[in-house]
């Protein structure tokens, strides 16, 4: 079947815009990752989403960032009024199961590249 | 404070030769271990895993090391192919939770 797909592949956007991302993961699939690449650096967690609900957002850097998923399914990571230290790549991962004590491979997007000005 | 560290930014290797990629970490709850590889403007795609049970992984070309007193994993391909060339990522996780630590990422170069 199809990969987890995101939208857009490429946003410019100026600096103090709302931007929204969004990921579909594999069909099934009960958890959803986002994280973000910034040059130079390693991936960097966001929220993690088991179904519709988010256990973890300890990684979200700040209140300008929000992310929802609905039905199980789809996936939008906001970010409000954009700085330009939030240039990243944005990518999602999906994976059939987690939970306490389990870890399960993590299938990715191709990411979104952000770019603020 | 990052938690994986790869010390190599770039690697580069012959063609048949075999290429290591090394990783280390910090946290000693850490017990489950993967390596993922990454082509130009495509996210990553899993390559090999292991648990803290084993030390030793193999899949084809692929093998994972693990020293756990030594808080250090590597990836071992063997032989190298053109092919192979790409970013590498080594992540652990805590099966007590759910977040992904990621490193930094080596660019392995393989000449043909």
């Amino acid at each position: 079947g199809a990969g987890v797909s995101q939208s857009p592949s490429n946003k410019v956007t100026e600096k103090g815009k709302d931007v929204e991302l969004r990921c579909d993961p594999i069909s099934g699939h009960t958890a959803l990752y986002w994280y973000r690449q910034s040059l130079g650096q390693g991936l960097e967690f966001l929220i993690y989403f088991q179904g519709n609900s988010a256990p973890d957002k300890s990684g979200l850097p700040s209140d300008r960032f929000s992310a929802e998923r609905t039905g199980g399914s789809v996936s939008t990571l906001t970010i409000q009024r954009t700085q330009q230290e939030d240039s990243a790549v944005y990518l999602c991962a999906s994976s059939r199961l987690a939970g306490r004590g389990y870890t399960d491979t993590q299938y990715f997007g191709p990411g979104t590249r952000l770019t603020v000005l | 404070d990052q938690q994986v560290k790869q010390n190599s930014p770039s690697l580069s290797v012959q063609e048949g030769r075999i290429s290591i990629l090394n990783c280390d970490y910090t946290n000693s709850m850490f017990d489950y271990f993967l390596w993922y590889k990454k082509y130009p403007a495509e996210g990553p795609t899993f390559l090999i895993s292991i648990s803290s049970i084993k030390d030793k992984n193999e899949d084809g070309r692929f093998t994972v090391f693990l020293n756990k007193s030594a808080k250090h994993l590597s990836l071992h391909i063997v032989p190298s192919q053109p092919g192979d060339s790409a970013v590498y990522f080594c992540a652990a996780s805590a099966s007590y939770g759910n977040q992904f630590y990621f490193g930094t990422g080596t660019s392995l170069t393989v000449i043909p």
